[in-house]
């Protein structure tokens, strides 16, 4: 039952260029979203969180937007660089219990 | 301001022995969740505890896995009998109790079952 979907696994962008990681959700009760990024051999790391009583959060070069009637959020990075190329995780919690659901992860190549 | 701590890094077992994972999480946190990753795969949820209780274990395989966090110390994974499936990167995470915050993830305990 998987109630957090990155259906793209992997993607791969131009330095400089946009890249845009997306992500759905089957659940109502889900009312707060993160987007963690992931090195290989490392821990996820928290990038930037979402409430659902906002449509769009930033955070320099990353941008997250919440379309709740579409049940979607997606992570925007301008201008993307190498650096970025890590898998993104994309994870929901209900507002009612402490519990976050993770996505299946997109893995982003950002290439020179 | 020590982040989530996990240890051993790396643990590699015979088939058939236990394995234990542990976790500190941050300071003050009294959620802990344990995450797995199989190679080439995303993270699967296997327990949620706060302390002295499981709050949700709905991940977890209901035999040879357990999974504790007492009053006073680490939270523990442990992994009873292991097989070469049981290979794979073993995260916990932690949070707060209240507030819009992140989890906070560990470093990882890389399993290897030879």
């Amino acid at each position: 039952d998987q109630q957090v979907k990155q259906n793209s696994p992997s993607l791969s962008v131009q330095e400089g260029r946009i890249s845009i990681l997306n992500c759905d959700y089957t659940n109502s009760m889900f009312d707060y979203f993160l987007w963690y990024k992931k090195y290989p051999a490392e821990g996820p790391t928290f990038l930037i969180s979402i409430s659902s009583i906002k449509d769009k959060n930033e955070d320099g070069r990353f941008t997250v937007f919440l379309n709740k009637s579409a049940k979607h959020l997606s992570l925007h990075i301008v201008p993307s660089q190498p650096g970025d190329s890590a898998v993104y995780f994309c994870a929901a919690r209900p507002y009612n219990f402490n519990k976050f659901y993770f996505g299946s992860g997109t893995k982003l190549n950002v290439k020179p | 301001n020590a982040g989530v701590m996990q240890n051993p890094r790396h643990l590699v077992r015979r088939r058939g022995q236990e394995a234990r994972l542990r976790c500190s999480p941050v300071k003050g946190h009294s959620h802990v969740y344990w995450y797995r990753q199989l190679p080439e795969e995303g993270l699967k949820f296997m327990v949620y505890l706060q302390k002295e209780n499981i709050i949700d274990e709905s991940g977890m395989p209901k035999e040879r896995f357990s999974a504790e966090f007492p009053k006073e110390g680490p939270s523990i994974l442990r992994i009873q009998q292991v097989v070469r499936g049981d290979s794979a990167a073993y995260f916990c995470a932690s949070s707060p109790d209240r507030g819009n915050t992140e989890a906070f993830f560990g470093q990882g305990t890389r399993l290897t079952v030879v």
